[in-house]
């Protein structure tokens, strides 16, 4: 249960698009569309943003998506804006049915 | 609205025991499986224990495996961590955490406050 490996950190200037990656295996990702991401500020409680790979809960704003290409999945904010500066975490279902995270990626609004 | 309120966090001493309670309201909990999730200050989060809506299929991350016991209540609408040997490294914030639906649902969506748990002498 080793937890999926994603960047330190990644910037962007506001109105400009990031992505972040997150891989892992054919034990997790890889074979199962059940991977999710989360924003997280300081001092707050995660917030879910992406499920399934590409669904986004409701009221969540559609700058926000998900894709997935074999054991490595990926978070595009598009429009970055000065509030999406925050920690995100990838999490992905296992084959052994447990759940497993990413270690965060801390994004800076430039 | 959907409210989840962890309980039962503090400071305990290590090899000590903790049980921690997460009352729930405004959704069926019964109907849910449910997760508990943590974060050591300043580190990332990290998946604990997973509990079948009617409690009787319970998963563990091998951190806590043998340790740590995950409970509910449907009664009284609420989850239980019972936490025992515990170590330094367990200090964290203690989330509750609801998935989005009731089945085949492998996401984190409503959390709670999340409780802290302090592992020291």
């Amino acid at each position: 249960q080793s937890a999926l490996t994603q960047p330190a950190s990644v910037s962007g200037s506001p109105g400009q698009s990031i992505t972040i990656s997150c891989t892992g295996t054919i034990s997790d990702i890889g074979d199962y569309n059940y991977v999710s991401w989360y924003q997280q500020h300081p001092g707050k409680a995660p917030k879910l943003i992406i499920y399934d790979v590409s669904n986004r809960p409701s009221g969540i704003s559609n700058r926000f998506s998900g894709s997935k290409a074999g054991n490595t999945a990926s978070l595009t904010i598009s429009g970055l804006q000065a509030e999406d500066e925050a920690d995100y975490y990838c999490s992905s279902y296992t084959k052994y049915s447990t759940l497993v995270f990413g270690g965060g990626t801390k994004l800076t609004v430039l | 609205e959907v409210q989840l309120v962890e309980s039962g966090g503090g400071l305990v001493q290590p090899g000590g025991s903790l049980r921690l309670s997460c009352s729930a309201s405004e959704f069926t909990f019964s109907r849910y499986p449910m997760y508990w999730v943590r974060q050591a200050p300043g580190k990332g989060l990290e998946y604990v224990s997973a509990i079948s809506d009617d409690g009787g299929t319970t998963f563990y991350a091998d951190s806590v495996k043998g340790r740590f016991t995950i409970s509910r209540d449907n009664s009284k609408n609420t989850l239980y961590l019972q936490m025992s040997s515990l170590r330094a490294d367990d200090t964290a914030v203690y989330y509750c955490v609801k998935p989005p639906f009731r089945l085949l649902s492998y996401a984190f969506h409503i959390w709670g406050q999340g409780t802290m748990v302090i592992v020291s002498s």
